[in-house]
């Protein structure tokens, strides 16, 4: 079993649907991470939150410590959002911090 | 503007050639990874670099060689030891243990 699993795999909403990618772990964190991928490979950082919930724009990231849950929220969705949006949990290791990827979820927002 | 800079984008290698894949940031950043990226796979960490002259093997280090000679820079060398080069591989650096700044990606293929 992964570290870091994710859900869906695969989705595809209509423009201005409301859609939810989940993020679960097994390992313990300092602090879970969420990047954005688009098409041509470049990631951003979304978000990097440790507890309750932060929001930026459109989209919105919780984390619940107790179920090692985290999800990623965009609403009024728009096909410019089409991407695929990746969960990372961070640790420390030794003199490092670690970070340990989810495989992505392909998001697909039609006009 | 800050960032990081990969280049190429795109390269293509004879079997059994090595090939170095450039990583420039100038966020002033310490520390520096690389990370591979196959389909269906999330990323996996190659080699990373805390401070300059001073590097560690990642998760997946065989076939690979990477130097820190300066703060702003961290190449990958990708020998010919490596059984599976096609891939993609991006380059990141952190501060601390905050957020990671990802570059755009250099799409290896081995031909």
């Amino acid at each position: 079993k992964n570290e870091v699993e994710q859900s869906p795999q695969n989705l595809t909403a209509q423009e201005g649907e409301f859609i939810t990618i989940n993020c679960s772990y097994s390992v313990g964190i300092s602090a879970l991470h969420w990047l954005q991928q688009h098409p041509g490979g470049g990631i951003v950082s979304l978000f990097m939150l440790s507890s309750g919930k932060k929001k930026h724009g459109r989209l919105i990231a919780t984390i619940n410590i107790q179920e090692k849950h985290s999800s990623l929220h965009i609403t009024a969705s728009h096909p410019r959002d089409s991407a695929v949006y990746i969960c990372a949990a961070g640790r420390p290791a030794g003199s490092n911090y670690k970070l340990t990827f989810g495989k992505g979820t392909l998001l697909t927002v039609n006009p | 503007d800050g960032g990081i800079t990969q280049s190429p984008k795109y390269l293509f290698r004879k079997e059994g050639q090595n090939v170095t894949l450039s990583c420039e940031q100038n966020l002033n950043h310490d520390a520096m990874y690389w990370y591979r990226q196959d389909p269906g796979q999330g990323l996996r960490l190659i080699y990373y670099s805390q401070i300059v002259n001073d590097f560690q093997k990642g998760d997946i280090a065989e076939g690979y060689s990477v130097s820190r000679e300066k703060k702003e820079s961290f190449p990958l060398t990708v020998t010919s030891a490596q059984k599976n080069p096609t891939a993609f591989y991006l380059c990141a650096s952190s501060r601390d243990r905050g957020a990671a700044f990802f570059g755009q990606g250099t799409r290896l293929t081995v031909v």
